[in-house]
C-alpha cells in the first residue's frame, strides 16, 4: 500500500526558480491538502483541496499554486522560489471532508539559496 | 496568535511509567482534535482523535481527555515505550459551518523514553 506517495525528498533551488512538488494518493480520498513545517513550528495549512477541480487556500498560501485535474494528484507549485520558503513540506489526504485523520506522506526537505 | 498551544517543548518520561501531554486552544469553533505522532524524516502518523461531543478516548495504550470548559486536551499514553519516543502533534479542526478545513497545529512536544 503506497498511500501518500511525494516526490521529490529533497530539492535545492536558487532564489526565483520555479519547481512543482508532486503528491499522489492511492486510497481514493476527495480531500487533499500540503502544509509546511518551519523548525520549531507545527504544520501550517498552504492549500486544501475537496475534490477534483476545487481549491482553496489555506493559512499560508502567498508564493503557492495548486491544482487538482484528478482525485489521484494534488501537486504545489513555487512560482518564484524565494529563501523564505525554505522548508519541510507535506502533503495530506482524507478519506472525508471534515473530522477524519489525515494521512500524510514522507515530506519534501526544500532550501531555497 | 497560536489557536493551539503546546506548551512543552520536551518531555523526558522512565520507560514504562505514564507520558502526559498537554495541549491548550483557544478557538470554541473547533470540534475535532487529533494526536499526530512523528518520527524524524517521516511525514506524521495518526495516533488518537475526539470529538467535542466526548470528554475521553480510549485505544490501547494511548487515552486521549478533553476538557471543553478549560480548553485543554491531554494524551495518556501507559505504559510508556522506547518506541514511544517522538514528536507528538496536537491537532484541531473547525467548524465555520463551510465544510471542509485543514487542521491548526502546535508546535509539537518531543516525548524523550528513557530506558
Amino acid at each position: 500500500n503506497a498511500g501518500v506517495t511525494q516526490t521529490p525528498k529533497f530539492q535545492v533551488l536558487k532564489t526565483g526558480q520555479s519547481m512543482t512538488l508532486q503528491c499522489a494518493q492511492d486510497m481514493n480520498h476527495e480531500y487533499m491538502s500540503w502544509y509546511r513545517q518551519d523548525p520549531g513550528m507545527g504544520l501550517r495549512l498552504i492549500h486544501y483541496s475537496v475534490g477534483a477541480g476545487i481549491t482553496d487556500q489555506g493559512e499560508v498560501p502567498n508564493g503557492y499554486n495548486v491544482s487538482r485535474s484528478t482525485t489521484e494528484d494534488f501537486p504545489l507549485r513555487l512560482l518564484s522560489a524565494a529563501p523564505s520558503q525554505t522548508s519541510v513540506y507535506f502533503c495530506a489526504s482524507n478519506p472525508g471532508w471534515r473530522n477524519t485523520e489525515a494521512f500524510f506522506g514522507q515530506g519534501t526537505r526544500l532550501t531555497v539559496v | 496568535d497560536q489557536q493551539v498551544k503546546q506548551n512543552s517543548p520536551s518531555l523526558s518520561v522512565q520507560e514504562g511509567r505514564i507520558s502526559i501531554l498537554n495541549c491548550d486552544y483557544t478557538n470554541s469553533m473547533f470540534d475535532y482534535f487529533l494526536w499526530y505522532k512523528k518520527y524524524p524524516a517521516e511525514g506524521p502518523t495518526f495516533l488518537i482523535s475526539i470529538s467535542s461531543i466526548k470528554d475521553k478516548n480510549e485505544d490501547g495504550r494511548f487515552t486521549v481527555f478533553l476538557n471543553k470548559s478549560a480548553k485543554h486536551l491531554s494524551l495518556h499514553i501507559v505504559p510508556s515505550q522506547p518506541g514511544d519516543s517522538a514528536v507528538y502533534f496536537c491537532a484541531a479542526s473547525e467548524d465555520d459551518g463551510g465544510g471542509a478545513d485543514g487542521l491548526t497545529f502546535g508546535k509539537g512536544t518531543h516525548l524523550i523514553i528513557q530506558p
